[in-house]
């Protein structure tokens, strides 16, 4: 079965400065792999997502999310940071013969300083 | 309405109550999921339905009833739930054509269980 970790529970980052949160996972082929956002009181949200191809991923907000396979990552980034960025960040890996199901991060929550 | 909405948005209740959790998704979509979010832990699948048949039960207990009427609607009936129960409840939508599909989630129904 497949799993995901996010190793960061919390991050504090600067307005303006740059931000990478860490996605780890396991599965033993090639995943489809999304990271979501939750403001609070807000469902989920979907930044971007990897099924295949280019494994450097655009998303919407100025995201970007770069597949490396070797390492079993898919990290988020953002070059600048903006306060509305405040949220819980959730990665998220499906299996190719598991149907249409998500195995979901822990989620690290992201707070900007101004 | 647009997107995938839920009712209530919250919700309190007795242990020796009787309640239920309405999804109502706008987007054509043939396949809905419901989810727990609790603190400190992830996002957890609770049941899946395709075509308005169940294709997943993730050892939910029984006290947790799901009905799915159509493809637009989706319900989560519940009855002699426990404080652990509190949680917020998500509820999501995507195509269920065979690929692969991002989900599409709801606001969620925030349960507290007293």
């Amino acid at each position: 079965a497949q799993s995901v970790t996010q190793p960061d529970i919390h991050i504090t980052v600067s307005e303006g400065a740059s931000l990478e949160l860490r996605c780890n996972y396991s599965y033993g082929a090639t995943p489809y792999l999304f990271w979501y956002v939750q403001s609070p009181g807000q469902g989920l949200q979907l930044l971007l997502k990897y099924f295949s191809g280019d494994t450097l991923v655009q998303g919407i907000k100025g995201f970007e999310a770069e597949f490396k396979r070797s390492q079993s990552s898919f990290n988020l980034r953002k070059p600048s940071v903006h306060w509305s960025d405040a949220a819980e960040y959730f990665c998220a890996v499906g299996a190719r013969n598991a149907g249409n199901m998500l195995t979901f991060g822990g989620g690290t929550r992201l707070m900007v300083k101004p | 309405e647009t997107g995938v909405t839920q009712t209530p948005r919250h919700l309190v209740m007795g242990m020796t109550n009787k309640k239920s959790l309405k999804c109502e998704q706008h987007l054509g979509h043939n396949a809905m999921y419901w989810y727990k979010q609790s603190a400190k832990k992830p996002l957890e699948l609770m049941f899946v339905y395709n075509f308005k048949e169940q294709t997943e039960n993730n050892s939910v207990p029984s006290r947790f009833s799901p009905e799915c009427p159509n493809s637009s609607h989706l319900f989560l009936h519940l009855h002699t739930l426990q404080p652990e129960d509190s949680a917020l409840y998500l509820c999501a939508s995507s195509q269920g054509d065979g690929n692969y599909n991002e989900q599409f989630f709801g606001p969620g129904t925030r349960l507290t269980v007293l």
